[in-house]
């Protein structure tokens, strides 16, 4: 049961463009969502995260947008740039696990085109 | 660098033996995780640790597996006869505070099981 679902394989996008990535999950009692981005032989780097009270949050190049009606979120980076290739994960937590175990998605190869 | 670190990087070896890898977290980091990731997936909850108590397991975690954390510093994840479904990375993360708290992953061991 795959409860956190990221449908694209893969993407590929000119550099200076927007890139987006999204993320589907079943689970309604998700509450904490959280981008990770993982390089070759490398463990995942957190990127940014939302929490379900929030619809929206901002970190430099990187927004992620939450729509929980719709159980969707996704990751918009702009511009994009040859070092954001990389796997994208999504990862979502309940409180019935006092938000500690995450639920990934199966990720998201986001290529650059310079 | 005072990151998340793991020991060692790669592991090979034959069915039937016992594997031990190494997690050091953050410093000033309480909880500590692991998880396993296999080709094609995201990375799957094992186990994690609040100081040195083991306060959930997966039940991906069979009998052939379990982790310490004796001190409430340092984790060791061991796996006994070794299976070659058990090829996989392993992957360690740590975090400061319960609940919505970012989790920072270390690079990681792949094991490879001939």
């Amino acid at each position: 049961d795959q409860q956190v679902k990221q449908n694209s394989p893969s993407l590929s996008v000119q550099e200076g463009r927007i890139s987006i990535l999204n993320c589907d999950y079943t689970n309604s009692m998700f509450d904490y969502f959280l981008w990770y981005k993982k390089y070759p032989a490398e463990g995942p780097t957190f990127l940014i995260s939302i929490s379900s009270i929030k619809d929206k949050n901002e970190d430099g190049r990187f927004t992620v947008f939450l729509n929980k009606s719709a159980k969707h979120l996704s990751l918009h980076i702009v511009p994009s740039q040859p070092g954001d290739s990389a796997v994208y994960f999504c990862a979502a937590s309940s409180p019935n696990f006092g938000n500690e175990k995450l639920t990934f998605g199966t990720g998201t190869r986001l290529t650059i085109i310079p | 660098d005072t990151g998340v670190s793991q020991d060692p990087r790669h592991k090979i070896t034959k069915r039937g033996q016992n594997v031990t890898f190494r997690c050091d977290p953050i410093s000033e980091h309480n909880r500590l995780y692991w998880y396993r990731q296999t080709l094609g997936q995201g990375p799957e909850f094992l186990t994690y640790f609040q100081n040195e108590a083991q306060l959930e397991k997966s039940r991906l975690l069979s009998d052939r597996f379990s982790a310490e954390r004796p001190k409430g510093s340092f984790s060791t994840l061991e796996i006994q006869r070794t299976e070659q479904g058990d090829s996989a990375m392993y992957l360690c993360a740590s975090s400061s505070r319960q609940g919505m708290e970012t989790q920072y992953f270390g690079p990681g061991t792949r094991l490879l099981v001939l």
